[in-house]
């Protein structure tokens, strides 16, 4: 268990709303990460950061936002959401040396109507 | 920029037999390579990892892969399969930075009993 949880598990929003959904970590790790999984494509990288308020663009950037004000936390922001980021979302650590891996919390099921 | 390619999105096998999940890559260096197991509902659990080395690299749960340079492969071996390997399976490549995975689609394995 890498003490990764997120937050909501589950939610429906209506296109044109802000969402806001939250990654916890337990552990201290540096880098923390944001996907999306679609059927056929995988897990996509959306953000990630490398340290509290350093965060870098990944595959599929456009229209989400993210901060690190915390070590703990990494927050995902959909400012106007729309229905093509229904989908997955999960968030990842990447573990210290020797354990490079990365591990992945629970995820999060976003449906934009 | 590293791509990830698994050629059969569906694979079935009896239970009991044996299975082989495919993996290519694309990458210029030499890779680091990752097996993850998805269970409906639930998040990526790491099977297995290439960093360098002995090319056959054991796993969990009786899994094993072999990294074949000039095949530009990875593929994902299990001598006997069980009900409960029925998920989905995903391969990914980290970037030479150690920064960032890149996912392959994912295969989706059934286990007939």
């Amino acid at each position: 268990d890498a003490g990764i949880t997120q937050s909501p598990r589950h939610k429906v929003t209506e296109t044109g709303t802000p969402v806001t959904l939250r990654c916890h970590q337990t552990e201290n790790h540096r880098y923390m990460y944001w996907y999306r999984q679609d059927p056929g494509h995988g897990l996509r990288l959306i953000h990630y950061s490398y340290g509290v308020k350093d965060t870098d663009k990944g595959e599929v950037s456009d229209g989400y936002s993210v901060s690190r004000s915390k070590t703990e936390d990494f927050l995902l922001t959909l400012e106007s959401a729309t229905s093509s980021q229904t989908s997955v979302y999960f968030c990842a650590i990447k573990g210290a040396p020797p354990y490079n891996e990365q591990f992945f919390g629970p995820g999060t099921r976003l449906t934009v109507l | 920029a590293q791509s990830v390619t698994q050629p059969d999105i569906h694979i079935t096998v009896s239970e009991g037999a044996s299975l082989e999940l495919r993996c290519n890559y694309s990458y210029g260096a030499t890779p680091y390579l990752f097996w993850y197991v998805q269970s409906p509902g639930q998040g990526l659990q790491l099977l297995l990892k290439y960093f360098s080395g002995d090319t056959l690299v054991q796993g969990i749960k009786g899994f094993e892969a072999e990294f074949k340079r000039s095949q530009s492969s990875f593929n994902l071996r299990k001598p006997s399969v069980h009900w409960s390997d029925a998920a989905e399976y995903f391969c990914a490549v980290e970037n030479n930075a150690g920064n960032m995975l890149t996912f392959g689609g994912g295969t989706r394995l059934m286990v007939k009993p």
